[in-house]
């Protein structure tokens, strides 16, 4: 069955400290990739997407995240995380030509002063 | 800049009620979607719109319904509130899939 799986449900960075956020999915083709971020009370933003290319993708407020064919992860990054990066973050993945993007359970980050 | 505007941050109705949810997008994308997020569960789609007066059914449509007469507009309606529809309601729109969505703030509901 296709999904998408976030293993980790809550993570807890000092601030200035580096996060890596996980994403796996399970699809038969390479999908559209992407990396949202929702700050409490609020909708989601996009902060980058991977579709094809560069498997290193830079996107906004500092992330990038890498595409790993081999291992069907889609892992986000930051290197130094500020105290107002502290949200939910959700990978979703998306199939070329299918109007259905699916999301995981989200990862809630919180950083310590 | 792009917006995806939900008309109500916060709504409390009763079980019963006919419940309308307004979701109006100013980018002239053809696709729109209602998720609807629970903790630990994400977003399931509820419904989704590749035009107007078309709709498909997502994951979990059972008591809701959808109506989209305006490419602009995209409703979602509860036709008799239950308790278990309590949650933050999400609506989002795209001109394809490989553009990612734009999503409103979205409407938490409470049905009592």
């Amino acid at each position: 069955a296709q999904s998408v799986t976030q293993p980790d449900i809550h993570i807890t960075v000092s601030e200035g400290a580096s996060l890596e956020l996980r994403c796996n999915y399970s699809y038969g083709a390479t999908p559209y990739l992407f990396w949202y971020v929702q700050s409490p009370g609020q909708g989601l933003q996009l902060l980058l997407k991977y579709f094809s290319g560069d498997t290193l993708v830079q996107g906004i407020k500092g992330f990038e995240a890498e595409f790993k064919r081999s291992q069907s992860s889609f892992n986000l990054r930051k290197p130094s995380v500020h105290w107002s990066d502290a949200a939910e973050y959700f990978c979703a993945v998306g199939l070329y030509n299918n109007n259905d993007m699916r999301f995981g359970a989200g990862t809630r980050l919180t950083v310590k002063p | 800049d792009v917006k995806v505007t939900q008309s109500s941050r916060y709504l409390v109705k009763r079980t019963g009620e006919k419940v309308f949810l307004e979701c109006v997008q100013d980018m002239d994308h053809e696709n729109m979607f209602w998720y609807r997020q629970d903790p630990g569960l994400g977003l399931r789609l509820i419904y989704f719109s590749y035009d107007v007066k078309m709709k498909e059914k997502g994951d979990i449509p059972e008591g809701y319904s959808v109506s989209r007469e305006k490419k602009e507009r995209f409703s979602l309606i509860l036709e008799s509130a239950s308790t278990n529809q309590t949650s933050m309601y999400l609506c989002a729109s795209s001109s394809g899939q490989s553009y990612g969505y734009t999503f409103g703030s979205g409407t938490r509901l409470t049905v009592v």
